[in-house]
């Protein structure tokens, strides 16, 4: 898989926009781009994927760069229970034995703060 | 649905003990993964099933770890014996193959194990 470049830490007013970048340089063009989100003593949260097109659902929006080899998530209007840290992971979706297997990174711990 | 469940939530034992974590997945899920998760090597990928066949244990740290699923709603991460660098949150998640969304792997709620 593979490997994913995201900054380790980000702060962002409540209320405001919340931006995540990722760069995924490497990756192949069978991989998608997943975001998963910990919030702190709880297990990781699927937040939203994509493979090359924009994304959005009712947490989040994704945006892919055209050459695949980087992303962003945006949280729109952050809130205080939005702080944890966030994954930015590269997959591959496939049925055979590498199927579903992420592999987590440091992450970007996101504080929203009043 | 209640979502993974796992348990114990916590778990204090001393080395050399056996420990055994369960887990019972969403229903209708036929993925099931084991992670763990340390401070100093993140969180890691231990074995994953498919329809309770083990698919890819090359995550098992040791001979001591060992993980079963008898059946589609049940798992156990078992460590025998123990040791404190053992100690550390072990997650539980389940998935729907299917290609679409519902590839999402969702996560329980974790078991806390402290080995002293």
């Amino acid at each position: 898989d593979a490997k994913t470049t995201q900054p380790p830490s980000m702060d962002c007013a409540e209320g405001r926009a919340a931006n995540l970048p990722c760069n995924h340089s490497t990756i192949s063009g069978n991989e998608y781009v997943y975001w998963y989100r910990q919030i702190h003593s709880q297990g990781p949260q699927y937040i939203i994927h994509g493979l090359k097109n924009n994304e959005t659902n009712e947490m989040a929006s994704l945006i892919i760069t055209e050459d695949r080899k980087s992303s962003t998530l945006i949280l729109p209007h952050a809130t205080l229970r939005d702080t944890a840290v966030y994954y930015c992971i590269v997959s591959v979706r496939t049925g055979g034995t590498s199927y579903g297997k992420l592999t987590f990174g440091q992450g970007t711990i996101l504080t929203v703060h009043p | 649905d209640a979502g993974v469940i796992q348990s114990p939530r916590h778990e204090v034992t001393e080395m050399g003990q056996e420990v055994t974590l369960r887990c019972k997945p969403i229903s209708g899920h036929d993925y099931l993964f084991w992670y763990r998760q340390t401070m100093m090597r993140g969180l890691e990928l231990l074995i994953y099933f498919n329809n309770n066949v083990p698919i890819d244990d090359s995550g098992m740290p040791e001979d001591r770890f060992s993980a079963k699923m008898p059946n589609a709603s049940f798992s156990t991460l078992k460590i025998q014996p123990s040791e404190p660098r053992d100690s550390a949150v072990y997650f539980c998640a389940s998935s729907l193959r299917g290609g679409g969304p519902q590839e999402t792997q969702y996560f329980g709620p974790g078991t806390r194990l402290l080995v002293l």
